[in-house]
């Protein structure tokens, strides 16, 4: 089972270049989620999505859109990058929203932008 | 505020020795407590999850305390492989039902040397 797969695992922008991340389980889960990984800091939140055809922002939405495509894909975008977007990306999943559920991470998307 | 810190931030330990994380956090309602294990370039792994009644949990050499009292988890890693070189993430789960939210520590970051 491949769980969560994230595309591309690394990318680098010039600030201002737009660029979507793409996610998809093979779980049929219900949930999906969009984290960022910082030195220093825990994951935080960005956007997630309860089920298909709801979004709803987290802890740090600014900068970045989503779109639920369907229940196994979820995807980020960013419009124009910016050097405080320099992060590692994480895309999860769980079966549905709350925390009675164990995340499935991907790998990680790493982006820097210059 | 809820808060979930970790400490140490960083380890280094011989092959074959124990060690014990610590996690301390400050949530209110508290569901449970999961350590993750995150490997570099990976995305983080449940180890371990702990409901408010449950004062210990065991994953082969990996084995977690909970004190809701003093609202203080520890990971303890038994005869240390090199696999284990990784950091291990608390998380801290709150609310409830669907509308329960996570916490993530910063993370301890642990190298095991031959």
């Amino acid at each position: 089972n491949a769980g969560v797969t994230q595309t591309p695992k690394f990318q680098v922008l010039k600030t201002g270049q737009s660029m979507t991340l793409q996610c998809a389980q093979d779980m049929n889960h219900n949930s999906m989620y969009w984290y960022r990984q910082d030195p220093g800091m825990g994951l935080r939140l960005i956007y997630y999505s309860a089920s298909e055809g709801t979004t709803d922002k987290g802890e740090v939405p600014n900068g970045y859109n989503v779109s639920r495509l369907n229940k196994r894909e979820f995807s980020l975008r960013l419009e124009s990058a910016a050097p405080s977007q320099t992060s590692v990306y994480f895309c999860a999943s769980t079966p549905r929203t709350g925390g009675n559920y164990g995340y499935t991470f991907g790998s990680g998307t790493r982006l820097t932008v210059v | 505020k809820n808060q979930v810190e970790q400490s140490p931030q960083s380890l280094i330990i011989l092959e074959g020795k124990n060690c014990t994380l610590q996690c301390n956090y400050t949530v209110s309602p508290f569901s449970n407590l999961r350590w993750y294990k995150q490997d570099t370039g990976r995305g983080p792994v449940s180890l371990t999850i702990m409901t408010f009644s449950e004062n210990t949990k065991s994953n082969g050499r990996y084995t977690a305390t909970l004190d809701a009292d003093t609202k203080q988890s520890s990971l303890h890693i038994t005869a240390s492989q090199l696999s284990d070189s990784a950091s291990y993430i608390c998380v801290v789960s709150y609310g409830s039902g669907n509308t329960g939210k996570l916490i993530f520590g910063q993370g301890t970051t642990l190298q095991v040397k031959p």
